[in-house]
């Protein structure tokens, strides 16, 4: 199966700085990769997704890149502001009946004020 | 405008114990699954659903089944519950195809 795998673990930054976050994937079949963000106590939710046709999606502050090639995708947050801190969860879609999700193990990503 | 619902937050439950965690989701999504969330170790898949009565193993299915009769709701079960099964467990679901997962708020369930 899929194997996804995430960079950094951990990741400080000053408010106002970029933040990103590196993630690698296994399966070459792989076409959907979305990003998650998980607040203190809360559920993951979708923040930003790429599929395998583009190279780049841009939501005002957040951006996605995919190097379909070197099989790695990138989440990057411009201008951090401290309600950014979260744990933040990379995936990548295989290709079973379900297109199940395989998550890289996440980033706490701290913004200090 | 909860989706998807976890019946309980917090669960805590004696080994051995048969443990059951519930997700019911009103989006009419085809797919639906169960993962847990430990530390360090991120989110790993433990059963999916892609349709009524159906059922695949996912990466960590030992010690767990699934059911699953309407398409709306999909349970967990801890046949036997261990304290190596303690852990946050967070229910999802999505459309059929290449779509994000809506996830539930999460059931924390410590085994003592």
């Amino acid at each position: 199966g899929e194997n996804v795998e995430q960079h950094p673990s951990t990741l400080s930054v000053q408010e106002g700085d970029s933040a990103v976050i590196k993630c690698t994937y296994s399966d070459s079949a792989s076409n959907y990769f979305p990003w998650y963000k998980q607040e203190l106590g809360k559920r993951p939710q979708l923040i930003i997704d790429i599929r395998s046709n583009v190279g780049e999606k841009k939501d005002q502050r957040i951006a996605v890149t995919l190097n379909k090639t070197a099989k790695h995708f990138s989440l990057h947050i411009t201008e951090t502001q401290p309600e950014d801190s979260a744990v933040y969860f990379c995936a990548a879609s295989d290709q079973t009946g379900a297109n199940n999700l395989f998550f890289g193990t996440g980033t706490r990503l701290t913004v200090i004020p | 405008d909860v989706k998807v619902t976890q019946s309980s937050r917090y669960l805590v439950k004696r080994t051995g114990e048969k443990v059951f965690l519930e997700c019911v989701q009103d989006m009419d999504h085809e797919n639906m699954f169960w993962y847990r969330q430990d530390p360090g170790l991120g989110l790993r898949l433990i059963y999916f659903s892609y349709d009524v009565k159906m059922k695949e193993k996912g990466d960590i299915p030992e010690g767990y089944s699934v059911s699953r009769e309407k398409k709306e709701r999909f349970s967990l079960i801890l046949e036997s519950a261990s304290t190596n099964q303690t852990s946050m467990y967070l229910c999802a679901s999505s459309l059929s195809g290449d779509y994000g997962y809506t996830f539930g708020s999460g059931t924390r369930l410590t085994v003592v």
